[in-house]
């Protein structure tokens, strides 16, 4: 069974702050893929990115960063220097290769303040 | 835009109602899917559609049904709504290999009463 544990129900951090969220994921399967999406207070979802088993190279966008450990089967997300505009809900996602569902876990509620 | 749409925005109804949520999208994905989210569960699946004219079961099909008529619709049905099922409903669209990400719709808000 695959499953994703998303451990931090909430954060809050000061504007500038880096903060990290927490993703740790079981799956049997070899082959698999993880993702991140944002939803902000507006309620759509934003995909973030997408990272298969393979590759752990960490990724950096901007300020996002990810760094995926499949030894401790687990992908985090660390935004440096975070802004108000970061405040939203995060979501650690896992797919199979095979496989129509995308296994979310609970979400991270992150908040910004000024 | 290209993208995915879904109607009612909102809707509040009665339990033992009726109820069918829409969902189109125009990027021509084979794949379609249905999540309710709720607090402190993240997204489940409801129903998924591989290509047109095929569905099946997610994590959480009970009390719901879909069809995959076409390409671009993707409709869901709750045949008797109970207050369990208030939640908000996600549609989703991707390419058919599972590489590729999911895009969602804007979701829909329902109360059931």
């Amino acid at each position: 069974a695959q499953k994703v544990t998303q451990a931090q129900t909430e954060i809050s951090v000061v504007e500038k702050e880096d903060v990290t969220l927490d993703c740790v994921y079981e799956t049997r399967d070899t082959t698999y893929y993880l993702f991140w999406y944002k939803q902000p207070p507006s309620g759509e979802l934003v995909f973030l990115i997408r990272r298969n088993s393979f590759d752990e190279q960490n990724e950096i966008s901007g300020r996002y960063s990810w760094n995926f450990q499949k030894s401790t089967s687990s992908f985090n997300f660390t935004i440096t220097a975070s802004q108000v505009v970061d405040s939203a809900v995060y979501f650690c996602a896992l797919r199979a290769l095979y496989g129509n569902k995308l296994v979310f876990g609970a979400g991270t509620i992150l908040r910004v303040k000024s | 835009i290209a993208g995915i749409t879904q109607a009612p925005t909102s809707q509040i109804l009665a339990a033992g109602r009726r109820m069918t949520l829409r969902c189109t999208q125009d990027m021509r994905h084979n794949a379609m899917y249905w999540y309710r989210q709720d607090l402190g569960l993240g997204l489940r699946l409801i129903h998924y559609s591989n290509t047109a004219g095929t569905t099946g079961k997610g994590e959480v099909p009970d009390g719901y049904s879909v069809s995959r008529a076409n390409t671009d619709d993707f409709p869901l049905t709750l045949a008797s709504a109970v207050p369990s099922q208030t939640s908000v409903y996600f549609c989703a669209s991707s390419d058919s290999s599972s590489i590729y990400e999911q895009f969602f719709g804007p979701g829909t808000r329902l109360t059931v009463l």
